[in-house]
């Protein structure tokens, strides 16, 4: 089946390290994708996105990389903050005539003082 | 103003009753969709709406039952619900369907009793 997923449940990380976040997708026909960053009680929050035309894609403190031949994307944070602590999802949008969007299974990241 | 609000934050209802959802935005987006998400799982799409028309209903159960009256609102209206549907239900809207970020409601905690 075609699903999207994460390597590693929880990761724990000291603060000021830098954290990176794995996802691997199987469908091949995905072109845009998604992490959202969801703290306890809230919503999920856009971080930032990439389409499959794209390697790599930069924001503030967050660098998201694309690797189609292996269909993986991560999510690097650098310089992690306690701020940064919350589950972390990808998501793709699949090229079929729904184009819904499709999470992952998520990552818990934990920052330690 | 890039925020989708939902009200009630909380709700608490019994398997014979009715009750309302809502879900409204005013970034002009023409997509906006029903998410219901369960304890350290993933949001699960319910129901997607582009341009005020039903896309894509998500084989839901009748008891749950999505309105969009304009462009800014969208509506989830519930009855006859059992425990298991107690959930965090999210609102998203979306500029389009195909390839754009969604922009996530904080969610209403849905509690069955």
């Amino acid at each position: 089946g075609e699903s999207v997923g994460l390597h590693l449940p929880t990761l724990s990380v000291q603060e000021g390290d830098n954290s990176i976040i794995n996802c691997a997708y199987s469908n091949s026909a995905s072109d845009y994708f998604i992490w959202y960053k969801q703290e306890s009680g809230k919503g999920p929050q856009f971080i930032i996105d990439i389409r499959s035309n794209m390697d790599k894609r930069q924001g503030q403190r967050v660098t998201v990389l694309l690797n189609k031949t292996v269909k993986h994307l991560s999510l690097q944070i650098a310089a992690t903050q306690p701020g940064d602590s919350a589950v972390y999802f990808c998501a793709e949008n699949f090229m079929d005539s729904s184009y819904k969007l499709i999470f992952g299974s998520g990552t818990r990241l934990l920052v330690r003082p | 103003d890039t925020e989708v609000t939902q009200t009630p934050k909380h709700l608490v209802m019994g398997m014979t009753n009715k009750k309302s959802l809502k879900c409204e935005q005013h970034m002009g987006h023409r997509a906006m969709y029903w998410y219901k998400q369960k304890a350290k799982k993933p949001p699960e799409l319910m129901f997607v709406y582009s341009y005020e028309k039903l896309s894509i209903n998500e084989s839901v159960p009748s008891r749950f039952s999505p309105e969009c009256p304009n462009s800014s609102l969208l509506n989830l209206h519930l009855h006859a619900l059992q425990p298991e549907d107690s959930a965090l239900y999210l609102c998203a809207s979306s500029p389009a369907l195909r390839g754009n970020e969604q922009y996530f409601g904080p969610g209403t905690r849905l509690t069955v009793t």
